[in-house]
């Protein structure tokens, strides 16, 4: 059973970078995208981008000139990087796994818990 | 982008009802389409992926459709039911969401 979790500081300056890490135990990165979605507090799902384990990424167009995803596959981490905050990226923050074969369509069949983000002077 | 619109927004049911949520794509997106289950303070958890398949869980969450209308189905609603649902399309990225459907009790 795979297991993701979230891990990255709680509260975030305006202007500055907010930085997230996704560890994945108990299965491979391998043959996977990994992905990552929000939820502002009281509001509906967004997602952020994803990444294969090739590397390749996809960005939500909303938030592509400030976003960046990475993967480690020697650590079996990916992370998110997300610069120029404001207090509209006050969210609580997943990361995902989705199935790359295709022929189910594509699903988030693993979730991390969520981490809250807050960004704040 | 690709516009998720699901309906209704809210519903109040009771216990044994049957419930049918609706999501439409602003355009054709085959089968990429999937339910989750959000209850307050907690992950996600799908339901159905590939418009129809089950995920593990009980056979009482039900999914239909291709192309730009789908449904999921409660065929008898439970007490641990009760929580917020939505649509997500994975046709073209980004990958959009639906808005969701809170789902409470009457």
């Amino acid at each position: 059973q795979v297991d993701l979790q979230e891990s990255g500081p709680g509260l975030v300056r305006p202007s500055e970078t907010l930085s997230l890490t996704c560890t994945v135990s108990g299965g491979s990165i391998r043959n996977y995208y990994w992905t990552w979605i929000r939820q502002s507090p009281g509001k509906g799902l967004e997602w952020i981008g994803r990444i294969y384990d090739t590397g390749s990424t996809n960005y939500n167009p909303s938030l592509k000139s400030r976003v960046s995803i990475s993967l480690d596959t020697s650590r079996n981490q990916f992370s998110l990087h997300l610069t120029s905050v404001t207090a509209a990226d006050t969210a609580i923050y997943f990361c995902a796994r989705v199935p790359s074969d295709g022929y189910n369509k594509y699903f988030f069949d693993s979730w991390g818990p969520g981490t809250l983000v807050i960004v704040s002077p | 982008d690709i516009q998720m619109t699901q309906s209704p927004s809210s519903l109040s049911a009771s216990v044994g009802d049957r419930v049918t949520i609706t999501c439409r794509a602003s355009q054709t997106i085959d089968k990429y389409l999937s339910w989750y289950q959000q209850k307050p303070g907690k992950t996600p958890k799908v339901l159905i992926y590939a418009a129809s398949k089950q995920s593990d869980v009980t056979s009482r969450f039900s999914g239909s459709g291709s192309g730009t209308d789908f449904t999921l189905t409660i065929s008898s609603l439970q007490p641990e039911d009760f929580a917020t649902y939505y649509c997500l399309q994975t046709y073209n990225t980004p990958w959009t969401f639906g808005q969701g459907t809170t789902v409470d009790i009457k």
